[in-house]
């Protein structure tokens, strides 16, 4: 059974501050993502990862960064964290080069700035 | 450009009656679809995608790529089925999915 699991189910952080979010998968998956969701925007890409140390930039990168140093781990940093990025954050996972290939959601970091 | 599209943001029915969520794309090369859900406090879960051609839960899904859609469909709604439906492209070149912007489906007793 995929398990995705990620660090916190609720974080409130303070403007400007470093925020870490924290995403581990137990299935050997190469490729993992970071969305954030917002009500009536659905899910937006904001990185994606296809291999240990490997980052792509996804449609809202902007403020954000992400660290893979294990291919299990896969962590999303807010360098300088804002009101704007108050959202629920979902991090997946997904074998690479399978086609029809499904993602695992983790069950996602509610992280409110204030 | 790809994109999904769900018309609907919030689809309320009655129990017992159809359901239909509609679901378009837009994508230059052969699609791969599928229907994602998200229930009430669990997470996000793949409910079926279009190559198994299969029913999950009562649920089924065509694509017409004529129309250019993939709209979900279920002859009898039940109470369970509330919950958050997304519609999701997949990008085989990155990797990737992109998601529409869901549609909530209430399900009225």
């Amino acid at each position: 059974d995929v398990k995705v699991t990620q660090s916190s189910r609720y974080l409130v952080k303070r403007t400007g501050e470093k925020v870490f979010l924290e995403c581990v998968q137990d299935m050997d998956h190469e490729n993992m993502f970071w969305y954030r969701q917002d009500p009536g925007l659905g899910l937006r890409l904001i990185y994606f990862s296809y291999d240990v140390k490997m980052k792509e930039k996804g449609d809202i990168p902007e403020g954000y960064s992400v660290s893979r140093e294990k291919k299990e781990r896969f962590s999303l940093i807010l360098e300088s964290a804002s009101t704007n990025q108050t959202s629920m954050y979902l991090c997946a996972s997904s074998l690479r080069g399978i086609t029809y290939n499904e993602q695992f959601f983790g069950p996602g970091t509610r992280l409110t700035v204030l | 450009a790809q994109r999904v599209t769900q018309p609907e943001k919030l689809l309320s029915v009655f129990k017992g009656a159809p359901v239909e969520l509609k679901c378009n794309y837009s994508y230059s090369g052969s699609p791969e679809l599928f229907w994602y859900v998200q229930y009430s406090r669990q997470r996000l879960q793949l409910l079926l995608r279009h190559i198994s051609r299969e029913s999950i839960k009562g649920f089924t899904a065509d694509l017409n790529k004529g129309e250019t859609s993939f709209h979900l469909k279920k002859p009898f709604a039940q109470e369970e089925d509330s919950a958050m439906y997304y519609c999701a492209l997949a990008i085989y070149r990155d990797d990737k999915i992109i998601f529409g912007k869901g549609t909530r489906l209430h399900i009225l007793p």
